[in-house]
C-alpha cells in the first residue's frame, strides 16, 4: 500500500529564513507528486506537481520541489520565506501504473509559521 | 477560486442524523473525489466518480454513500451520524480518471459539526 511521510509537524520560521519541508513516499511502482498549500481557513490550492521529466520542479509563489527517485523523495524548498507563507503543507502522490485510479494519498501535512 | 464548489459551506447536526454534501466539479471535469479531514485521521481519499460511474472506493463507511449525476455534480450521503464524523469535507474534480498525469482541484469543503 501507498503511504507518504512528512516529517516535520510543526516549522517555525523567520521571515527571509530559507525552507525546506521534508515528503517521502512508499510505493514501488511509478507515483505522481504533488505539494498542496492549505492557508488558515481555505482549501486545497495545488502548489506544484511532478509527473515526469525534470526533477526539479518550480511552483507558485516561488516554490520549487526536487524528486529524488532513489530516496523516494520529493522535497519543497523556498529560498525566502514570507509571513503569508503561513500555512499548512501537504504532500501527495498517487500512482502512475494500473494498481489506482488516481485517487491522492496524502502526509499528515507540516504546519507552517512564519514570524514577521 | 479553483472552479470548484461545494454547499453547504458548514453544516450543524445531531448524532444519528442523515445530511447531504453537495458538489459541482470545474467546467469539463468528468471526474470527482471525496476526501475526509480530520484532526486524527488527516485527509483520507472515500470515493471516486467517473463519468456518473463508481470508479474507486477509499476508506468509506458503509453508512456513506456517493453519487454521480448526469449533469456531473456529485453528492455525498451520510446516515446515522456519530460524533466522529465530524470532519471537513472536501470534494477534488479533475478532467479524467486514472493516474496519467492528471491533477485534481479542491473545492471549499464542507465544515460537518455533530453533535
Amino acid at each position: 500500500a501507498q503511504s507518504v511521510s512528512q516529517h516535520n509537524h510543526h516549522v517555525i520560521l523567520s521571515e527571509a529564513a530559507s525552507l525546506e519541508l521534508g515528503c517521502n513516499y512508499s510505493y514501488g511502482g511509478t507515483v505522481n507528486l504533488f505539494w498542496y498549500v492549505q492557508y488558515p481557513g481555505q482549501h486545497l490550492q495545488l502548489l506544484l506537481k511532478y509527473f515526469s521529466g525534470d526533477p526539479l520542479v518550480k511552483g507558485i509563489k516561488g516554490f520549487e520541489a526536487e524528486f529524488i527517485k532513489s530516496k523516494f523523495s520529493f522535497n519543497l524548498r523556498k529560498p525566502s520565506v514570507q509571513w503569508s507563507d503561513t500555512a499548512e503543507y501537504f504532500c501527495a502522490v498517487n500512482a502512475r501504473d494500473g494498481g489506482s485510479q488516481g485517487n491522492l494519498i496524502f502526509g499528515k501535512g507540516t504546519k507552517l509559521s512564519v514570524k514577521p | 477560486d479553483s472552479g470548484v464548489t461545494q454547499t453547504p459551506k458548514h453544516l450543524i447536526t445531531a448524532t444519528g442524523q442523515r445530511v447531504t454534501l453537495r458538489c459541482s466539479p470545474r467546467s469539463g471535469d468528468l471526474s470527482v473525489y471525496w476526501y475526509q479531514q480530520s484532526l486524527d485521521q488527516g485527509l483520507q481519499f472515500l470515493i471516486q466518480y467517473y463519468n456518473g460511474e463508481e470508479r474507486a472506493k477509499g476508506n468509506i463507511l458503509e453508512r456513506f454513500s456517493a453519487q454521480q449525476f448526469p449533469d456531473l455534480h456529485s453528492e455525498l450521503n451520510l446516515s446515522s451520524l456519530e460524533l466522529g464524523d465530524s470532519a471537513l469535507y472536501f470534494c477534488a474534480s479533475s478532467a479524467r480518471t486514472g493516474p496519467v498525469g492528471d491533477t485534481q482541484y479542491f473545492g471549499p469543503g464542507t465544515r460537518l459539526t455533530v453533535l
